[in-house]
Order: structure tokens, then C-alpha cells, then sequence
């Protein structure tokens, strides 16, 4: 089935640092979601994002929806410790799985302060 | 409370017992689902239901089963469980168009 590459698997960064991870796909995907996993939480979504080339922040978080629609990207900037967790993208695709979400493996963040 | 909530949060098993794990919500929504996380490899669909009526398999279903008691409610049962069923399991639900899931806590399950 259809799968989400996305990278880094994991980050190891010094507080203050800027944060960049990414997600792309072989299908063009109508939406695309990120989400966050604190530890011993499920995920919550942080950015949903529907067009082409749209970009939406949400504080220090900045997520784009790819103009190829084959990808997204999601930036953190000046990182701080509560930004530890798992980010996971997400997304549906034309013509596919029902509607259901498909998701990353996720990007492990660890901020060291 | 929580708008969806997974018991228990934690449980150890011995490998060939079956257990259940439960979901319920609040949130109204239609469609529930179960994932499976380990390390590295993300979230897995196991099974998905749109509504009471309505069960589907997901990626990884066997070895899984599931029952729809009601809208609010979803159950995940292992009729007989094995060390390499040792996850996080997570539910969650969604609105037929919404784009995003909502998702529960999570059950941390150990077979030994």
C-alpha cells in the first residue's frame, strides 16, 4: 500500500536551534497533517494543511503543503525542551484507502537544553 | 474526561491469553479505528469501523479482532497473544470529512 517516507527518523538538537523535518510520497496526497506524540501520550494534531503551496504557521511551528502535493514539511523554530516528542506526518491521497489517514514513521526530536 | 479514553493504560500477559483492550469516546464521531505503534516503524492501521454496522481490516489485522458494542465504544481483542504483539495500541476517531483524528492515551500491552 501507500507509504510515507519521512526523514529524519531522528534529531538531536540544542535548545534555540531550528528544526526541519520532511515527508513525501509517490501519490499526490489532498491533504497533509502533522501531529506530535508527548511521551506516554497519543498524538495530537498540530497543522492541517489543504492546497498546494500553502503555508500555515502555528507559533513557532510552520508547516507547507508541497507544490508537488508529493510532499510537506514542517518546521520548528528556536526549539525549546517541551518540544521533545515524536512527530508523525499524515495525509490522505487521491483515489485511496478509503479516506483513512496514512502516516509516517515519525521524527524523534530530542532538545538538549 | 477525556474525549477518548483507553483501559487499561498498561497490561502485562502471558503469551496464549487472550485479552481485551477497550475505547471509548465522547466526541459523537462516526468512525473509530485502532493503531499499533513500535519503534521506528510509525503508526499501523489494524482494523477501522465507519459505523456500528460497518468493520474493516486494516494493514495488520492478523492475529486481531474487533467489536463495535456501540458508537461510543471499541474493543480490540487478542485471542491469543504473543510476545511480538508487545506495543503501544491507540484508538481514535474522526468525522466522516474531517481531516484529523482524535486519539486516546494509549494501552502500553507486554506479552510475556
Amino acid at each position: 500500500g501507500q507509504q510515507l517516507n519521512q526523514s529524519p527518523q531522528s534529531m538531536f538538537i540544542q535548545e534555540g536551534e531550528d528544526v526541519s523535518m520532511n515527508c513525501t510520497s509517490s501519490s499526490i496526497f489532498n491533504t497533509w497533517l502533522w501531529y506530535k506524540q508527548d511521551p506516554g501520550e497519543g498524538p495530537v494534531l498540530l497543522i492541517a494543511l489543504y492546497k498546494a503551496g500553502e503555508l500555515t504557521s502555528n507559533g513557532r511551528l510552520t508547516a507547507q503543503f508541497g507544490i508537488t502535493r508529493k510532499d510537506s514539511f514542517l518546521n520548528i523554530s528556536a526549539s525549546i525542551p517541551s518540544d521533545v516528542g515524536i512527530y508523525f506526518c499524515a495525509g490522505r491521497y487521491y483515489g485511496g484507502s478509503q479516506g483513512n489517514l496514512i502516516f509516517g514513521k515519525g521524527t524523534k526530536l530530542s532538545v538538549k537544553p | 474526561d477525556a474525549d477518548v479514553t483507553q483501559t487499561p493504560r498498561n497490561r502485562i500477559t502471558k503469551t496464549g491469553k487472550r485479552i481485551m483492550l477497550e475505547c471509548s469516546q465522547t466526541k459523537g464521531h462516526d468512525r473509530m479505528y485502532w493503531y499499533r505503534q513500535d519503534p521506528g516503524l510509525g503508526l499501523r492501521l489494524i482494523y477501522y469501523s465507519f459505523d456500528v454496522k460497518d468493520i474493516n481490516k486494516g494493514e495488520i489485522s492478523d492475529g486481531y479482532s474487533v467489536s463495535r458494542q456501540a458508537q461510543a465504544k471499541f474493543s480490540l481483542s487478542l485471542e491469543s497473544a504473543i510476545p511480538n504483539q508487545t506495543a503501544l495500541y491507540f484508538c481514535a476517531t474522526s468525522e466522516p470529512n474531517s481531516n484529523g483524528y482524535t486519539f486516546g492515551s494509549g494501552t502500553r500491552l507486554t506479552v510475556v
